[in-house]
C-alpha cells in the first residue's frame, strides 16, 4: 500500500514567519493530496488540496506544491499567526483503488507570539 | 458542506466487553465510508473501508474478527470493537467521500474516544 512520510514532526516559528512541512509518498499512482489541520480531540479539517495534474495551488496564506517526479509535496504557510498552531497532516489518495487516504505522521506546529 | 456524525463521542467500557460506534452521513448518501484509528500524538491509521451492501475491506494487520464493520444503509456504518482490551483505547474516526466515486475531499466525523479499563 501507500506509504506517506512527513517532516518535521515538530516545528516552532515566530509569529509572522513562514512554515514549511514536507511529505513524500511511495505509490506513483497517488493522484490526490490533501492537507488537514487537526486540533486536539477534534476532527481533521481540510485546509488545502492538490491534484496530480497541478504543480502548485495557493489559497491566501496557504500554498501547496507537488513534484510528481520526485513524489513529494509541501505545505507552505506564510505570515503565521498563533491560531495556526495545530497538528498538520498530509495525505495521499489513489482514486481507482477506492480513494482511501493514507496519512503522514503529522507535524505539530507552534507559532510563538 | 456535507456532515458526518458519530455516536457516541466518548465511551468507557470494561475489558472483555464489546462497543459499537456509529457513523452517519447526515445530508448525503455514502456507499463507502472509511474507519481510522488515532493513538495519542500519532497519525490517523486507516483500518478499513466500509462498503454498503458488501463486506468491508480491511487494511493489513487489522483483525476483521475483532473490528466488525457493518454498512447496512447508504447513511450508516457501524464499527464494533469486540472483546475490547486496554490496548484498543484510542480515538476512532470515520469519514465519507464527498463525491461518489470521485477524487476529492472526505468528510470526517467528530471522532469517538474509546477508553477500555
Amino acid at each position: 500500500g501507500e506509504n506517506v512520510e512527513q517532516h518535521p514532526s515538530t516545528l516552532s516559528v515566530q509569529e509572522g514567519d513562514s512554515a514549511v512541512i514536507k511529505c513524500t509518498y511511495s505509490d506513483s499512482a497517488s493522484n490526490y493530496f490533501p492537507w488537514y489541520k487537526q486540533e486536539l480531540g477534534k476532527r481533521p479539517q481540510l485546509i488545502i488540496d492538490i491534484r496530480s495534474n497541478v504543480g502548485e495551488k495557493k489559497d491566501q496564506r496557504i500554498a501547496v506544491t507537488l513534484n510528481k517526479t520526485a513524489k513529494h509535496f509541501s505545505l507552505h504557510i506564510t505570515e503565521t499567526q498563533p491560531e495556526d498552531s495545530a497538528v498538520y497532516f498530509c495525505a495521499a489518495s489513489i482514486r481507482h483503488t477506492g480513494n482511501q487516504f493514507y496519512f503522514g505522521t503529522g507535524t505539530s506546529l507552534t507559532v510563538i507570539p | 458542506g456535507a456532515v458526518v456524525s458519530q455516536h457516541p463521542s466518548w465511551v468507557i467500557c470494561k475489558s472483555g466487553t464489546s462497543v459499537k460506534i456509529e457513523c452517519r452521513s447526515l445530508d448525503f448518501q455514502a456507499t463507502t465510508m472509511f474507519w481510522y484509528r488515532q493513538f495519542p500524538k500519532q497519525s490517523l491509521m486507516l483500518m478499513a473501508t466500509s462498503n454498503e451492501g458488501s463486506k468491508a475491506t480491511y487494511e493489513q494487520g487489522v483483525e476483521k474478527d475483532k473490528f466488525l464493520i457493518n454498512h447496512a444503509s447508504l447513511t450508516l456504518s457501524t464499527l464494533t470493537v469486540t472483546s475490547a482490551h486496554p490496548e484498543d483505547s484510542s480515538f476512532y474516526i470515520c469519514s465519507a467521500p464527498g463525491l461518489a466515486g470521485g477524487l476529492g475531499e472526505q468528510y470526517f466525523g467528530p471522532g469517538t474516544r474509546l477508553t477500555v479499563t
